[in-house]
């Protein structure tokens, strides 16, 4: 069964504050990606990656980056939190060309 | 450009009633589309994709390319198919996929 797995169900953090979400996935995949779900908005991407080091920008990149240093491990990284990145954050893993597996979600408040 | 519409963002309806979730998409080339769902307190997960021609659950999805549609349709609804849906395309060749804003379907008792 393919785990995908996140660092935290919800995190609270400060205006300005660097936040770092994490994201695990055990199945050798080459594919992850980083979304935020919002009512009304569905999902958008905001970053994925098809090996490691390798990444390219969504269609809401702004005020996030992402580091993928190893296979298994994709990272989405809030420079400078804010207000408007409050969400709830989903990854997903695949194989090229094969269905998305997501994790359980991140819950972020920005206060 | 590229685009899933959902245009339902809260769908009731009885048990053992029909139901009817649409999705139309614009893409010029060959999709693939894709039904995601979540239940309460649950991660997302596929529940089919056009090409298998599959039916889960009870689901199915047709694709109609003149209408540019993907619906998913159920003969009879179950209490425990409430839970948030989701349409998806993604482009073929790419790892990119365009979801919908979703349709929350309940189904009361």
């Amino acid at each position: 069964d393919v785990k995908v797995t996140q660092s935290s169900r919800y995190l609270v953090k400060r205006t300005g504050e660097k936040v770092f979400l994490e994201c695990v996935q055990d199945m050798d995949h080459e594919n992850m990606f980083w979304y935020r779900q919002d009512p009304g908005l569905g999902l958008r991407l905001i970053y994925f990656s098809y090996d490691v080091k390798m990444k390219e920008k969504g269609d809401i990149p702004e005020g996030y980056s992402v580091s993928r240093e190893k296979k298994e491990r994709f990272s989405l990284i809030l420079e400078s939190a804010s207000t408007n990145q409050t969400s709830m954050y989903l990854c997903a893993s695949s194989f090229p060309l094969d269905t998305q597996y997501f994790g359980p979600g991140t819950r972020l408040t920005v206060l | 450009a590229q685009r899933v519409t959902q245009p339902e963002k809260l769908l009731s309806v009885f048990k053992g009633a029909p139901v009817e979730l649409k999705c139309n998409y614009s893409y010029s080339g060959s999709p693939e589309l894709f039904w995601y769902v979540q239940y309460s307190r649950q991660r997302l997960q596929l529940l089919l994709r056009h090409i298998s021609r599959e039916s889960i659950k009870g689901f199915t999805a047709d694709l109609n390319k003149g209408e540019t549609s993907f619906h998913l349709k159920k003969p009879f609804a179950q209490e425990e198919d409430s839970a948030m849906y989701y349409c998806a395309l993604k482009s073929s060749g790419t790892y990119k996929y365009i979801f919908g804003t979703g349709t929350r379907l309940k189904v009361l008792a």
